[in-house]
């Protein structure tokens, strides 16, 4: 079973500049995580998608950040301006179903460095 | 609102000896309980879960975790560690009882396992 595709898996770019990141979640999970983990904490979620709709995005920053799943398979998180805060490693996790008692499976993650 | 928090940023264990590493959780309804590991660059992979029944749950890699209701907790342990051990160890939590089913991270323990 293929696992959580994410690319790319590294990224350097300037600030105010645009980024973008995309992953492709376990075949048949109707359920897309988008993490962001700072160096030194535990990921944090910023979005989460059920097939097409979003469940949860309150702790995205939507004045930068925005994310889609149009067709409910695979995503891509934004970043426009990136400030350099938003240096840290994006992470994308899929699961069969958002209201269950699973696990989350997730790619091997997008760095970002913002100079 | 659930928060999980892993009260060790890093635990030091001898190779051979027994390890545990520490998680305290806050829900307002039943937990569902993860552990998950990190390897550098890598992503997340799960380790073992809680959902119910036993309060003692094995999972991979020789792993267990003890969950215990009255002191909210669920320690992750192994009676024998190995160097190979050595990684970022997250905790996490689902409340399934009071409403918000998203999975919250701990801010993890480096686990290093001398030879």
């Amino acid at each position: 079973e293929a696992g959580v595709a994410q690319s790319p898996r590294y990224k350097i770019i300037e600030k105010r500049q645009s980024v973008a990141f995309w992953c492709n979640p376990i075949s048949g999970h109707a359920t897309l995580y988008w993490y962001q983990q700072i160096l030194g904490q535990g990921p944090k979620l910023l979005i989460q998608f059920q097939n097409n709709g979003v469940v949860d995005d309150s702790q995205l920053p939507k004045d930068r950040f925005s994310a889609e799943r149009l067709k409910g398979v695979d995503s891509t998180l934004k970043i426009q301006p990136a400030k350099l805060e938003d240096s840290a490693v994006y992470l994308c996790a899929s699961s069969p179903e958002a209201y269950s008692s699973g696990e989350l499976f997730f790619g091997e993650g997008s760095r970002l460095t913002v100079l | 609102a659930q928060s999980v928090a892993q009260p060790e940023d890093q635990v030091n264990v001898a190779e051979g000896n027994p390890l545990t590493v520490k998680c305290t959780y806050s829900v307002s309804g039943n937990p569902y309980l993860f552990w998950y590991v990190q390897y550098p660059n890598r992503g997340l992979q799960f380790l073992l879960k809680y959902i119910t029944g036993d309060n003692l749950v094995k999972g991979s890699y020789g792993f267990e975790a003890e969950f215990n209701k009255s002191q909210t907790s669920f320690h992750l342990k192994k009676p024998s560690a190995l160097v190979s051990d050595s990684a970022l160890y997250f905790c996490a939590v689902r409340d399934m009882g009071g409403g918000s089913y998203i999975p919250t991270f701990g801010r993890g323990t480096s686990l290093i396992v001398h030879p």
